[in-house]
């Protein structure tokens, strides 16, 4: 056990639809992060929050939209997705933002685009 | 080409054999990471290293600063073991980081 959830752990959706992916930690973390993972690709950090604020995007198209209401949960709102955006997503906490703090991974969603 | 290089890609070892999994980086970094990641998609943090070496259980874990070297040592695999291994290299916080495509290993009993 993580400590980091993800929910759903699998979904399909069609290019049209709307959908959301949910992270959750209770270990009093501060930052969040958001990472994608294709296959044969190295992993991609897409969003990071710190104390509820994104501190990065990384030109992640504007069909991804992540939300942070509060320091243990995050989402990941998605719209208009390409089939290409088919893809393990990762949310990860820390306890800061330091590169000296160990993450913790959630088990990941993975998605298909049809 | 990736700044951060992993091999091997695919390793195959025998149970109880020592294994070794290296990565080069080409970007100055002030932090390294190894992690572990199983079927299915969960990842573990291992190690962070920016200087010297770390061991936990069977695991080493040896960064060279001068080379911009690291690698990752198992001993006594054990089919438990079997996963992919990332490393991913860190300048200025978890904003900047670039990570390896990953070495598979499979410890055959």
């Amino acid at each position: 056990e993580t400590g980091v959830t993800q929910t759903p752990r699998h979904l399909v959706m069609g290019m049209t639809n709307k959908k959301s992916l949910k992270c959750e930690q209770h270990l009093g973390h501060n930052a969040m992060y958001w990472y994608k993972q294709s296959a044969k690709k190295p992993l991609e950090l897409m969003f990071v929050y710190s104390l509820e604020e994104r501190v990065e995007n990384n030109s992640v198209p504007s069909r991804f939209s992540p939300e942070c209401p509060n320091s243990s949960h995050l989402f990941l709102h998605l719209h208009t997705l390409q089939p290409e955006d088919s893809a393990l997503y990762l949310c990860a906490s820390s306890p800061g933002q330091a590169e000296r703090d160990t993450q913790y991974f959630g088990p990941g969603t993975r998605l298909t685009v049809l | 080409k990736n700044e951060v290089e992993q091999s091997p890609q695919n390793l195959t070892a025998q149970e109880g054999e020592f294994i070794t999994i290296n990565c080069s980086y080409s970007v100055g970094i002030s932090a390294l990471h190894w992690l572990q990641q199983h079927p299915g998609g969960g990842i573990v943090s291992l190690f962070m290293l920016s200087s010297g070496k770390k061991k936990h259980g069977r695991l080493i874990a040896t960064i060279n600063i001068q080379e911009k070297h690291s690698s990752l040592h198992i001993t006594a695999s054990h089919p438990r073991d079997s996963a992919v291994y990332i490393c991913s290299g860190h300048s200025g916080g978890y904003q900047k980081v670039t990570f390896g495509i990953g070495t598979k290993l499979q410890v055959i009993p």
